[in-house]
């Protein structure tokens, strides 16, 4: 069975920094592009970052870029999301996905999700 | 950016019923839009992929289709388990985006 399980999700200070992790199972990790999605409290669904299955592409949201890096480890079957400079912004539901192949196909599976909240 | 504009944003229909939810983009997208259903305090799902393929293992009474700038998501007959909120995406271009959501409810 295909699964994704984040961690790494909590309270931060505005300024801070946070690590999340998707530990993923049940297919050949390194055979999928992979990304973060977010979604702030009653609100819809935006995306964050992709990173290509060997880990040499990367894509990220104009309101991350900068701050957020993605990155995975294949020995591993783990993706990551390094967060700095957190903003109140940033407060969201942060999902894990595997996209269908490529990083130009659709959101796959989704993990369960992982609560950050910036707040002081 | 391409923005994703759906519609309407909340709809009320009774079980049974057939629904169509539209999106369309400011620019083509070929048939890079997929198509997801999201139940409160759960993951999203996706239903649609290409447009118009169905992913396996989800009901044919979900069916979509267009091409370019608009796009629609059917569902035949509405059973209980339909009424969620629905969203379109694009990955045509980075930045991929989502619809602002449809919210199914029951009339």
């Amino acid at each position: 069975e295909v699964q994704l399980l984040e961690s790494g999700g909590g309270l931060v200070q505005p300024g801070g920094s946070l690590r999340l992790s998707c530990a993923a199972s049940g297919f050949t990790f390194n055979n999928y592009a992979m990304s973060w999605v977010r979604q702030a409290p009653g609100k819809g669904l935006e995306w964050v970052s992709t990173i290509t299955g060997s880990g040499g592409g990367t894509f990220y949201a104009d309101s991350v870029r900068g701050r957020f890096t993605i990155s995975r480890d294949n020995s591993k079957n783990t993706l990551y999301l390094q967060m700095n400079s957190l903003r109140a912004e940033d407060t969201a539901v942060h999902y894990c996905v595997r996209l269908r192949g490529t990083p130009n196909s659709a959101f796959d599976i989704w993990g369960q999700g992982t609560l950050v909240t910036v707040s002081s | 950016d391409i923005q994703m504009t759906q519609s309407p944003s909340t709809l009320s229909a009774s079980v049974g019923d057939r629904v169509t939810i539209t999106c369309r983009a400011s620019q083509s997208i070929s048939a890079w839009l997929a198509w997801y259903q999201q139940r409160p305090g759960k993951a999203p799902d996706l239903l649609i992929y290409k447009a118009s393929t169905l992913k396996s293992g989800v009901p044919s009474r979900f069916s979509g289709s267009g091409s370019g700038t608009e796009f629609t998501l059917t569902i035949s007959s509405l059973q209980p388990d339909d009424f969620a909120t629905y969203y379109c995406l694009q990955y045509n271009t980075y930045p991929n985006t989502f619809g602002q959501g449809t919210k199914l409810e029951i009339k």
